[in-house]
């Protein structure tokens, strides 16, 4: 059975930073690439990054580009986000997710985590 | 970057009803389009990909369809556990993208 589980979220400062981390068992973890999706509260569904399945490469969406690093240790089965500098609209529930690609070029997500919660405020 | 628009933003339905969710991509995405469920307080599960593929494990009630910028999600027969928010997203290219989401009540 395929699981995500991620942890490393909380209250936290605007400008600190706070590092999620995402257990995956289930499946052979370095064979997918990996995603970050994020919701802030009673709203939608915004992604944030993506890496490969070797880590190789790394996408980002403009409003973290910077301030957030995703990563993996295939090694430990596990996913992260180093997110630094953060703001007040960064607050939301952070989901770890398992990229299907499919057609070639394109991507959905198969499998998410339960999600963690990360709020920013002083 | 590209936008997803939904619709309706929200409907209810009766037991046994036929429901159809729309989605309208901003250019054409070349069916790289997913349709995901929420229930409250859970993770978003993967229906259909593909704009077409069902998703193992899934109903075959549900059906997706459309290409270009035009897509939509029916499922042919409503049922209670059907009750929820429903996302498109396209992942032909980044950043990957969503819809605002439509919330399904039973009627």
């Amino acid at each position: 059975e395929v699981q995500l589980v991620e942890s490393g979220g909380g209250l936290v400062q605007p400008g600190r930073s706070l590092k999620l981390s995402c257990a995956a068992s289930g499946f052979t973890f370095s064979n997918y690439g990996m995603a970050w999706v994020r919701q802030a509260p009673t709203k939608g569904l915004e992604w944030v990054a993506t890496i490969s399945y070797d880590g190789s490469s790394t996408y980002y969406r403009d409003s973290v580009k910077g301030r957030f690093t995703i990563s993996r240790d295939n090694a430990k089965s596990t996913l992260y986000l180093q997110m630094d500098s953060l703001r007040s609209e960064d607050t939301a529930t952070y989901y770890c997710a398992r990229s299907l690609n499919y057609g070639g070029y394109s991507a959905a997500f198969d499998y998410w985590g339960q999600g963690v919660m990360v709020t920013v405020s002083s | 970057d590209i936008q997803m628009t939904q619709s309706p933003a929200s409907l209810s339905a009766s037991l046994g009803e036929t429901v159809t969710i729309q989605c309208r991509a901003s250019e054409d995405i070349y069916s790289g389009l997913a349709w995901y469920q929420q229930k409250p307080g859970k993770s978003p599960q993967l229906l259909i990909y593909g704009a077409s593929s069902l998703q193992d494990g899934v109903p075959s009630r549900f059906s997706g369809s459309g290409s270009g910028t035009q897509y939509s999600l029916k499922i042919s027969s409503m049922q209670t556990e059907d009750e929820g928010v429903y996302f498109c997203q396209q992942g032909l290219k980044y950043p990957y993208t969503f819809g605002a989401g439509t919330k399904l009540e039973l009627k």
